[in-house]
Protein backbone atom coordinates (compact mmCIF):
# COMPACT_ATOMS: atom_id res chain seq x y z
CA UNK A 1 0.00 0.00 0.00
CA UNK A 2 1.34 3.53 -0.61
CA UNK A 3 2.47 5.37 2.53
CA UNK A 4 0.21 8.67 3.44
CA UNK A 5 0.81 12.05 5.68
CA UNK A 6 -1.53 13.24 6.95
CA UNK A 7 -1.33 16.53 9.78
CA UNK A 8 -1.35 15.32 13.39
CA UNK A 9 -3.76 17.87 14.02
CA UNK A 10 -6.57 20.40 13.46
CA UNK A 11 -9.17 22.43 15.02
CA UNK A 12 -12.33 24.05 12.82
CA UNK A 13 -14.84 26.34 14.09
CA UNK A 14 -18.91 24.65 14.43
CA UNK A 15 -20.64 25.73 11.53
CA UNK A 16 -17.89 26.15 9.09
CA UNK A 17 -16.49 23.55 6.78
CA UNK A 18 -13.55 21.41 7.61
CA UNK A 19 -11.43 20.56 4.85
CA UNK A 20 -8.38 17.55 6.02
CA UNK A 21 -5.19 17.15 3.74
CA UNK A 22 -3.32 13.82 2.91
CA UNK A 23 -0.49 13.25 1.00
CA UNK A 24 -0.44 10.20 -0.76
CA UNK A 25 3.05 10.86 -3.82
CA UNK A 26 3.22 7.28 -4.26
CA UNK A 27 0.11 6.05 -5.31
CA UNK A 28 -0.49 3.49 -8.00
CA UNK A 29 -2.99 3.64 -10.76
CA UNK A 30 -5.20 1.30 -9.63
CA UNK A 31 -5.41 2.50 -5.81
CA UNK A 32 -7.93 3.65 -3.90
CA UNK A 33 -8.50 6.33 -1.79
CA UNK A 34 -10.61 5.67 1.37
CA UNK A 35 -10.94 7.71 4.13
CA UNK A 36 -12.09 6.74 7.94
CA UNK A 37 -12.90 8.31 10.85
CA UNK A 38 -12.86 7.15 14.70
CA UNK A 39 -15.12 8.69 17.52
CA UNK A 40 -13.52 8.32 21.05
CA UNK A 41 -14.71 4.68 22.49
CA UNK A 42 -15.84 3.66 19.11
CA UNK A 43 -14.65 1.14 16.14
CA UNK A 44 -13.79 3.23 12.52
CA UNK A 45 -16.46 4.13 10.84
CA UNK A 46 -16.44 4.41 6.91
CA UNK A 47 -16.87 7.61 5.16
CA UNK A 48 -16.16 7.67 1.64
CA UNK A 49 -13.86 6.72 -1.30
CA UNK A 50 -12.34 7.11 -4.54
CA UNK A 51 -10.51 6.59 -7.44
CA UNK A 52 -10.08 9.45 -9.68
CA UNK A 53 -13.24 11.31 -9.58
CA UNK A 54 -14.32 13.30 -6.84
CA UNK A 55 -16.94 12.17 -4.79
CA UNK A 56 -19.97 13.25 -2.46
CA UNK A 57 -22.21 11.44 -0.08
CA UNK A 58 -24.16 12.46 2.75
CA UNK A 59 -21.33 12.27 5.37
CA UNK A 60 -18.55 14.24 3.26
CA UNK A 61 -17.20 15.23 -0.11
CA UNK A 62 -13.77 13.94 -1.29
CA UNK A 63 -11.71 15.91 -3.89
CA UNK A 64 -8.93 13.99 -5.37
CA UNK A 65 -6.32 15.96 -7.64
CA UNK A 66 -5.85 15.37 -11.05
CA UNK A 67 -2.18 13.89 -10.41
CA UNK A 68 -3.87 11.58 -7.47
CA UNK A 69 -1.05 12.87 -5.36
CA UNK A 70 -2.79 14.15 -2.77
CA UNK A 71 -6.79 14.57 -1.41
CA UNK A 72 -8.66 16.74 0.76
CA UNK A 73 -11.78 15.02 3.07
CA UNK A 74 -14.41 18.31 3.31
CA UNK A 75 -16.60 17.93 6.16
CA UNK A 76 -18.88 20.85 4.69
CA UNK A 77 -20.81 21.64 7.79
CA UNK A 78 -18.93 20.71 11.01
CA UNK A 79 -20.54 20.00 14.11
CA UNK A 80 -19.15 19.13 17.69
CA UNK A 81 -19.87 15.43 16.76
CA UNK A 82 -17.30 15.32 14.04
CA UNK A 83 -14.58 15.88 16.48
CA UNK A 84 -12.75 12.61 15.89
CA UNK A 85 -9.36 11.07 14.38
CA UNK A 86 -9.59 10.95 10.59
CA UNK A 87 -7.66 8.15 8.70
CA UNK A 88 -6.87 8.52 5.18
CA UNK A 89 -5.89 5.23 4.02
CA UNK A 90 -4.76 3.92 -0.05
CA UNK A 91 -5.54 0.39 -1.10
CA UNK A 92 -5.77 -1.59 -4.33
CA UNK A 93 -8.09 -3.78 -2.64
CA UNK A 94 -5.89 -6.61 -3.06
CA UNK A 95 -4.62 -6.17 0.90
CA UNK A 96 -6.72 -4.76 4.08
CA UNK A 97 -6.37 -1.16 4.94
CA UNK A 98 -3.48 -0.46 7.02
CA UNK A 99 -4.01 2.63 9.64
CA UNK A 100 -1.39 5.11 10.64
CA UNK A 101 -2.33 7.93 13.21
CA UNK A 102 -4.53 10.14 11.10
CA UNK A 103 -5.76 13.48 12.10
CA UNK A 104 -7.16 14.72 14.87
CA UNK A 105 -9.81 17.00 14.05
CA UNK A 106 -11.28 19.09 17.07
CA UNK A 107 -14.52 21.09 16.13
CA UNK A 108 -14.70 23.66 18.43
CA UNK A 109 -18.07 25.86 19.43
CA UNK B 1 -29.29 -4.21 9.01
CA UNK B 2 -27.07 -4.91 12.25
CA UNK B 3 -23.52 -4.17 12.25
CA UNK B 4 -20.55 -6.09 13.52
CA UNK B 5 -21.27 -6.95 17.34
CA UNK B 6 -18.67 -8.02 19.26
CA UNK B 7 -18.42 -9.22 23.11
CA UNK B 8 -17.76 -8.26 25.66
CA UNK B 9 -17.26 -4.64 25.51
CA UNK B 10 -14.72 -4.41 28.39
CA UNK B 11 -12.60 -7.20 29.99
CA UNK B 12 -10.12 -7.00 32.95
CA UNK B 13 -8.54 -9.89 33.75
CA UNK B 14 -5.37 -10.59 35.62
CA UNK B 15 -1.57 -11.77 33.55
CA UNK B 16 -1.02 -14.94 32.91
CA UNK B 17 -5.17 -15.90 32.46
CA UNK B 18 -6.52 -16.81 29.16
CA UNK B 19 -9.21 -14.57 27.68
CA UNK B 20 -11.30 -14.56 24.60
CA UNK B 21 -13.17 -11.97 22.36
CA UNK B 22 -16.32 -12.94 19.93
CA UNK B 23 -17.17 -11.44 16.53
CA UNK B 24 -20.70 -11.69 14.15
CA UNK B 25 -19.80 -9.81 11.34
CA UNK B 26 -22.97 -8.09 9.03
CA UNK B 27 -24.28 -10.69 7.77
CA UNK B 28 -23.29 -11.96 4.29
CA UNK B 29 -19.92 -10.64 4.89
CA UNK B 30 -17.00 -13.20 3.65
CA UNK B 31 -14.20 -11.40 4.72
CA UNK B 32 -13.09 -10.82 8.56
CA UNK B 33 -10.81 -9.06 10.19
CA UNK B 34 -9.01 -8.88 13.70
CA UNK B 35 -7.32 -5.63 14.44
CA UNK B 36 -5.18 -4.09 17.56
CA UNK B 37 -5.48 -1.08 18.89
CA UNK B 38 -3.17 0.54 21.39
CA UNK B 39 -3.63 4.08 23.11
CA UNK B 40 -3.01 6.88 20.90
CA UNK B 41 -2.44 4.31 17.57
CA UNK B 42 -4.08 3.38 14.53
CA UNK B 43 -5.46 -0.35 13.83
CA UNK B 44 -3.21 -2.96 13.09
CA UNK B 45 -4.31 -5.85 11.95
CA UNK B 46 -4.02 -8.76 13.10
CA UNK B 47 -5.55 -11.78 11.13
CA UNK B 48 -7.85 -11.61 7.70
CA UNK B 49 -10.19 -14.53 7.16
CA UNK B 50 -11.81 -15.17 3.97
CA UNK B 51 -14.67 -17.38 5.01
CA UNK B 52 -13.15 -20.01 7.10
CA UNK B 53 -9.53 -19.41 5.92
CA UNK B 54 -7.08 -17.35 7.71
CA UNK B 55 -5.23 -16.21 4.46
CA UNK B 56 -3.11 -13.45 6.14
CA UNK B 57 -1.78 -14.31 9.99
CA UNK B 58 1.44 -12.39 9.47
CA UNK B 59 1.23 -10.19 12.55
CA UNK B 60 -0.77 -12.54 14.77
CA UNK B 61 1.85 -13.45 17.64
CA UNK B 62 0.96 -17.21 17.47
CA UNK B 63 3.15 -18.46 20.67
CA UNK B 64 -0.10 -17.10 22.89
CA UNK B 65 -2.23 -15.75 20.28
CA UNK B 66 -4.70 -18.02 18.00
CA UNK B 67 -8.27 -17.44 16.46
CA UNK B 68 -10.95 -19.82 14.41
CA UNK B 69 -13.99 -18.82 12.30
CA UNK B 70 -15.88 -22.23 12.33
CA UNK B 71 -18.33 -22.41 9.29
CA UNK B 72 -17.33 -19.09 8.18
CA UNK B 73 -19.38 -16.55 10.10
CA UNK B 74 -18.47 -15.68 13.41
CA UNK B 75 -14.94 -15.46 14.84
CA UNK B 76 -13.13 -16.30 18.28
CA UNK B 77 -10.05 -14.36 19.21
CA UNK B 78 -8.12 -15.83 22.15
CA UNK B 79 -4.68 -14.65 24.12
CA UNK B 80 -3.45 -17.97 26.59
CA UNK B 81 -1.46 -16.63 28.50
CA UNK B 82 -2.01 -12.90 28.41
CA UNK B 83 0.71 -10.59 29.28
CA UNK B 84 0.42 -6.92 30.66
CA UNK B 85 1.33 -5.39 27.16
CA UNK B 86 -2.01 -7.11 25.58
CA UNK B 87 -3.82 -4.38 27.36
CA UNK B 88 -5.14 -2.66 23.87
CA UNK B 89 -8.67 -2.57 21.96
CA UNK B 90 -9.33 -5.25 19.89
CA UNK B 91 -11.75 -4.50 16.73
CA UNK B 92 -13.71 -7.38 14.16
CA UNK B 93 -14.79 -5.70 11.12
CA UNK B 94 -16.29 -7.16 7.69
CA UNK B 95 -16.22 -6.48 4.44
CA UNK B 96 -18.65 -7.91 1.76
CA UNK B 97 -14.89 -9.67 0.14
CA UNK B 98 -11.50 -8.46 0.07
CA UNK B 99 -10.79 -5.18 -0.83
CA UNK B 100 -14.23 -3.51 -0.27
CA UNK B 101 -15.64 -1.14 2.36
CA UNK B 102 -14.73 -2.95 6.02
CA UNK B 103 -17.44 -2.38 8.45
CA UNK B 104 -16.17 -1.89 12.48
CA UNK B 105 -17.69 -3.14 15.30
CA UNK B 106 -17.34 -0.92 18.62
CA UNK B 107 -14.44 -3.44 19.94
CA UNK B 108 -13.57 -4.96 22.65
CA UNK B 109 -11.25 -3.14 25.05
CA UNK B 110 -8.85 -5.33 27.35
CA UNK B 111 -7.12 -4.23 30.60
CA UNK B 112 -4.39 -6.80 32.01
CA UNK B 113 -3.29 -6.44 35.32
Amino acid sequence: DAKTTQPTSMDCAEGRAANLPCNHSTISGNEYVYWYRQIHSQGPQYIIHGLKNNETNEMASLIITEDRKSSTLILPHATLRDTAVYYCRITSGNTPLVFGKGTRLSVIA
Amino acid sequence: EAGVVQSPRYKIIEKKQPVAFWCNPISGHNTLYWYLQNLGQGPELLIRYENEEAVDDSQLPKDRFSAERLKGVDSTLKIQPAELGDSAVYLCASSLDQGYTQYFGPGTRLTVL
